[in-house]
């Protein structure tokens, strides 16, 4: 199994400013997830990001707010941008397994708080 | 990928079985059933996987019955680490590599001592 480290595993940031989360993996995977999972609630997916080119953004999330890189094929950053005291949520990447279907690995995590 | 639906929580004394069905009435002929445990703090953690039938790995059971519009995970034998959230998932195959993890609501699952 791979794995993912995330950093930071928390923060608390001020409204309107941006934080960077990194998101590493011990093996090269062709895809890599973003998502978020909002106090409470379940996961949902923000995009996709496959080394080589622009992430693949889902409904209702877009680059401007959410920039990834994907420079390599162990590592990523998601930006969250011009943050809002709605964007407190945990942030959580995962990567592809060759085991089987839909069977991904996930990180830690990253607990994000806005004031 | 087809809906799902699974209680939104259940409680079970340590040392029992624990059975949580999802229910996914529009499964298409390819899909397979996934099921991952979420911890506090912690990211998803896959759990088990199965197509038709019943499937069993160290950690659980699956019971698919024939006409796959549901599925059961069995955890036997609970203990308190087994409280977490538990979700169901559907998925094709198709898409193997490049899935798009479509996470339901889940059911959380509280171990009493």
């Amino acid at each position: 199994s791979a794995v993912i480290s995330q950093k930071p595993s928390r923060d608390i940031c001020q409204r309107g400013t941006s934080l960077t989360i990194q998101c590493q993996v011990d093996s090269q995977v062709t895809m890599m997830f973003w998502y978020r999972q909002q106090p409470g609630q379940s996961l949902t997916l923000i995009a996709t990001a496959n080394q080589g080119s622009e992430a693949t953004y889902e409904s209702g999330f877009v680059i401007d707010k959410f920039p990834i890189s994907r420079p390599n094929l162990t590592f990523s950053t998601l930006t969250v941008s011009n943050m809002s005291p709605e964007d407190s949520s945990i942030y959580l990447c995962s990567v592809e397994s060759r085991r089987g279907v839909y069977e991904q690995y996930f990180g830690p995590g990253t607990r994000l708080t806005v004031t | 990928l087809a809906k799902t639906t699974q209680p939104i929580s259940m409680d079970s004394y340590e040392g029992q079985e624990v059975n949580i069905t999802c229910s996914h009435n529009n499964i298409a002929t390819n899909d397979y059933i996934t099921w991952y445990q979420q911890f506090p703090s912690q990211g998803p953690r896959f759990i088990i996987q199965g197509y038709k039938t019943k499937v069993t790995n160290e950690v659980a059971s699956l019971f698919i019955p024939a006409d796959r519009k549901s599925s059961t995970l069995s955890l036997p034998r609970v203990s308190l680490s087994d409280t977490a959230v538990y979700y169901c998932l559907v998925g094709d195959e198709s898409n193997f590599g490049n899935e798009k993890l479509t996470f339901g609501t889940g059911t959380r699952l509280t171990i009493i001592p």
